[in-house]
């Protein structure tokens, strides 16, 4: 089966400015997440959509971050404005259940720098 | 909250030593523990994981077992090949379960790297 998708691969901008991420789950999953992964440290949780309803967006920078998922499927991350402490690698992943303990598939993530 | 503390890296080996990276966490309730693996330019794959207490996850020749009472989740290897050189994570699940499952508490990563 065809791996969580996501794009671009790289992203350099300057601060203040806007930036978006597009993420395309495995076929089929309903659970989708998107983490922030900080060099040197461990992913961190910041959206979880249930279909198309978020089902946590607790850990999320609301007043700088959005995230939707439109129609189930794919999803986008925005940050704008961009500040210097949002340079990490922006990973989706995705779930086919998680009430039945379904693993999580990671894509390879989008890599942002912010200059 | 939940938290994962990993042993602080990096680990160098020689091959076919044997591997240990220790892993506590602090969490309410009883939450389901992983390994996840990071191969240089790939993404995060689980590599194992235990869902109670004593229970021994395996893949690989990689295993840790689930120690409730000393809140612990230890990876080892009996012997390390250069392949095996990678990124590990220790990670826990929501105890709370449900659509909580996927919601991963992370530790900060171990640099392993396996010299022929």
């Amino acid at each position: 089966e065809a791996g969580v998708a996501q794009s671009p691969r790289y992203k350099i901008i300057e601060k203040r400015q806007s930036v978006a991420f597009w993420c395309n789950p495995i076929s089929g999953h309903a659970t989708l997440y998107w983490y922030q992964q900080i060099l040197g440290q461990g992913p961190k949780l910041l959206i979880q959509f249930q279909n198309n309803g978020v089902v946590d967006d607790s850990q999320l920078p609301k007043d700088r971050f959005s995230a939707e998922r439109l129609k189930g499927v794919d999803s986008t991350l925005k940050i704008q404005p961009a500040k210097l402490e949002d340079s990490a690698v922006y990973l989706c992943a995705s779930s086919l259940d998680p009430g039945a303990r379904s693993p999580l598939h990671f894509g390879n993530g989008t890599r942002l720098t912010v200059t | 909250g939940n938290s994962v503390t990993q042993m602080e890296g990096p680990v160098t080996l020689s091959e076919e030593a044997f591997l240990t990276i220790n892993c506590t966490y602090t969490a309410t309730g009883y939450p389901s523990l992983f390994w996840y693996v990071q191969y240089p330019g790939e993404g995060l794959q689980l590599l194992l994981k235990a869902t109670k207490a004593d229970d021994k996850g395996s893949n690989k020749g990689f295993e840790a077992t689930y120690r409730k009472e000393t809140t612990s989740f230890h990876l080892e290897k009996g012997s390390v090949q250069v392949s095996d050189s990678a990124v590990y994570f220790c990670a826990l699940s929501d105890s709370a379960g449900g659509t909580s499952y996927g919601k991963l508490t992370f530790g900060q990563g171990t640099i392993l790297t396996v010299h022929p």
